[in-house]
């Protein structure tokens, strides 16, 4: 069975303070691995989709990498606007479902 | 704006009611697929569909079902409903979900609709 694990749970981070979120992975046959962005109460927003290992990706403040067993999402110089929940899904080869992590919850302060 | 609508945003109800989520997929998507996401689950898939077809099943219960319709909205029906249904589901969409062992898809959501049971 797919399982994906996410840490921290949560993160609070001064403004600027660049960081690292963890996505580890099990899953039969990866088709991708997922990085959205959820803020309270509204949909996930997607962010980048990772194919192989060794792949990155990057947008504006966000770089995602990929391994094997593992993804991280590094946060450079944050800003208050990136406080928001950053869920990782992979997606595998039994079908398209996304299976999702927990999510890390992220709080950016000025 | 993913493209993709949900209607209706909030719904309230009570117990051993019946309630129907409507989803529109994005433009030229012909997969739908269906979320549940709860407090201490996190997000749950449901049920997928392409082109009017069942594709795909996740932890979705008897009680619930859906289905796709000729113009690709899709409608997920919740019946005699218990308290422990009040979450947020989710509706999302890809252009096919359908293809070879290596194809992989994004998937695109709506803005949900807030289920509230008392």
């Amino acid at each position: 069975e797919d399982q994906v694990t996410q840490s921290p749970e949560a993160l609070r981070l001064q403004e600027g303070e660049s960081s690292s979120l963890n996505c580890s992975y099990t899953v039969s046959g990866l088709r991708g691995l997922f990085w959205y962005r959820q803020d309270p109460g509204k949909g996930p927003e997607f962010l980048f989709t990772l194919y192989s290992a060794g792949e990155e990706k990057e947008k504006e403040r966000l770089k995602a990498t990929l391994t094997k067993k593992e993804s991280f999402l590094h946060i450079t110089a944050p800003k208050p606007e990136d406080s928001a929940t950053y869920l990782c899904a992979v997606q595998g080869n039994s079908g398209y479902a996304l299976n999702f992590g927990k999510g890390t919850s992220l709080l950016v302060t000025p | 704006d993913s493209g993709v609508t949900q209607t209706p945003k909030h719904l309230i109800t009570a117990t051993g009611q019946r309630v129907t989520l409507r989803c529109s997929p994005r433009s030229g998507d012909l997969s739908v697929y269906w979320y549940q996401q709860s407090l201490d689950q996190g997000l749950q898939f449901l049920i997928q569909y392409y082109n009017g077809e069942e594709r795909a099943k996740g932890n979705i219960l008897e009680r619930f079902s859906a289905q796709q319709f000729p113009d690709l909205h899709s409608e997920l029906n919740l019946s005699s409903l218990e308290l422990g249904d009040s979450a947020l589901y989710f509706c999302a969409s890809s252009p096919r979900g359908s293809g070879g062992v290596s194809y992989q898809e994004t998937q695109y959501f709506g803005p949900g609709t807030r289920l509230l049971v008392l």
